[in-house]
């Protein structure tokens, strides 16, 4: 299986910064990469695929980039409503697999 | 608006079987763009894919749970279903039933279900 490492395990920032998350895959994986968010008590929601193709619907402040087996997740602007956790997944082989997850905190 | 819908015992006893149903609603089941599948995730912890399936009954499961896990549908209900045999403590958990592509570059999970916490205790 390929094995998602995500870094900072846990990121606290203020609104207004701009924050990346590091997604490394342990194997290349092309493009074939999503970034999720989930806040506490829902399920996650698609922020971005094929590493970098916004999701309809998500604000532009959310950008993603990299192929192969490094990859970034950077909002340009914390808002309140960005506070959350977040997921990188692999889709280039089976079986699917998910980063530890990036809990992103208030300062 | 495409709706999925995870239900079933929220409590099973440990050695015994887990059985969750997803109902999507406000559209069909039997659509040729989508795979259907769970995923799961343990209070505190991450996100685990279990399987998915595809309304011809087509399935794909995580090595790592292959030996006890069962995914089926029933297009005439619009519903698919999971089956977790010999369960233990390590499998409570919060399962999320989700959708996915079929195309090559579409497996990711667009759609998710609410989720439902299944606790494994006696």
């Amino acid at each position: 299986a390929i094995r998602m490492t995500q870094s900072p395990s846990s990121l606290s920032a203020s609104t207004g910064d701009r924050v990346t998350i590091t997604c490394r895959a342990s194997q290349g994986i092309s493009s074939y990469l999503a970034w999720y968010q989930q806040k506490p008590g829902k399920a996650p929601k698609l922020l971005i695929y094929a590493a970098s193709t916004l999701q309809s619907g998500v604000p532009s402040r959310f950008s993603g980039s990299g192929s192969g087996t490094d990859f970034t997740l950077t909002i340009s602007c914390l808002q309140s409503e960005d506070f959350a956790t977040y997921y990188c997944q692999q889709y280039y082989s089976y079986p699917l697999t998910f980063g530890q997850g990036t809990r992103l905190e208030i300062k | 608006q495409l709706q999925l819908q995870e239900s079933g015992p929220g409590l099973v006893k440990p050695s015994e079987t887990l059985s969750l149903t997803c109902t999507v609603s406000g559209g069909s089941i039997s659509s040729s763009s989508y795979y259907w599948g769970w995923i799961r995730q343990p209070p505190g912890k991450g996100l685990e894919w279990i399987g998915s399936i595809y309304y011809s009954g087509s399935t794909y499961y995580n090595p790592s749970l292959k030996s006890r896990v069962t995914i089926s549908v029933d297009t005439s209900k619009n519903q698919f279903s999971l089956k977790l045999s010999s369960v233990t403590a390590a499998d409570t958990a919060v399962y999320y039933c989700a959708r996915r592509g079929t195309d090559r570059w579409h497996w990711y999970f667009d759609l998710w279900g609410r989720g439902t916490l299944v606790t494994v205790s006696s």
